[in-house]
């Protein structure tokens, strides 16, 4: 049980477009659903948590026009990367926690690595 | 905030131990979490402490001590497949399920 889907695993686009990722919890309701990016041979940074029905947390210096999430139910939420530049290319993970289990429990998604050109 | 220091690599031979040290710096603590990750793939759970003391789980074991701010992971029986990152994560009172990762360690086993 808890297992975390994302989609796309990869996508390439142009630099100015825009880019839609997934998340989805599978098989439990996320209370809460957390959006990380992860830099080459660094470790995960928090961008933004989201609950469901309300607007997403945005961590200082991450810019919430640039980077669009929406949770509409309790197991999808969606990142969007606006108007993408190649200095947004990076590795995107979403994890997802549950009701009841202990504080700061989370499971991950498989990642979506973005290339912006 | 929180403050989360572990090394930036280890090297280690198969069969052997390693053992890898979190140390942080955080006010309301509410448990520590170990993680997997390899290179492209998301972040797999291997242990969690809340109260101080010692966690085996097979080959690895977590150690805690609230009082020092201090935790540490043991990898025995070193595999090839060992060969990742480990990132110690934070959880805090009162922040809901977010979790602050530290740096993170890769460990590299050599045959």
């Amino acid at each position: 049980g808890a297992v975390v889907s994302q989609h796309p695993s990869r996508v390439i686009c142009k630099s100015g477009t825009s880019v839609k990722i997934e998340c989805r919890s599978l098989d439990f309701q996320a209370t809460t659903m957390f959006w990380y990016r992860q830099f080459p041979k660094q470790s995960l940074m928090l961008m933004a948590t989201s609950n469901e029905g309300s607007k997403a947390t945005y961590e200082q210096g991450v810019e919430k026009d640039k980077f669009l999430i929406n949770h509409a139910s309790l197991t999808l939420s969606t990142l969007t990367v606006t108007s993408a530049h190649p200095e947004d290319s990076s590795f995107y993970i979403c994890s997802a926690s549950r009701r009841g289990g202990p504080n700061g429990e989370q499971f991950f998604g498989p990642g979506t690595r973005l290339t912006v050109l | 905030g929180q403050n989360i220091d572990q090394p930036t690599e280890m090297t280690a031979t198969e069969g052997a131990i390693v053992q890898i040290n979190c140390t942080y710096q955080t006010s309301g603590f509410n448990g520590l979490f170990w993680y997997q990750q390899h290179a492209g793939e998301a972040p797999t759970f291997l242990s969690y402490n809340v109260l101080d003391g010692l966690e085996e789980k097979g080959r690895f074991s977590s150690f805690l001590s609230r009082s020092k701010g201090y935790s540490y992971l043991l990898l025995k029986e070193l595999q090839m497949k060992d060969s990742a990152s480990y990132l110690c994560a934070v959880a805090v009172r009162g922040a809901g399920n977010k979790l602050t990762f530290g740096g993170g360690t890769r460990v590299l086993v050599k045959p």
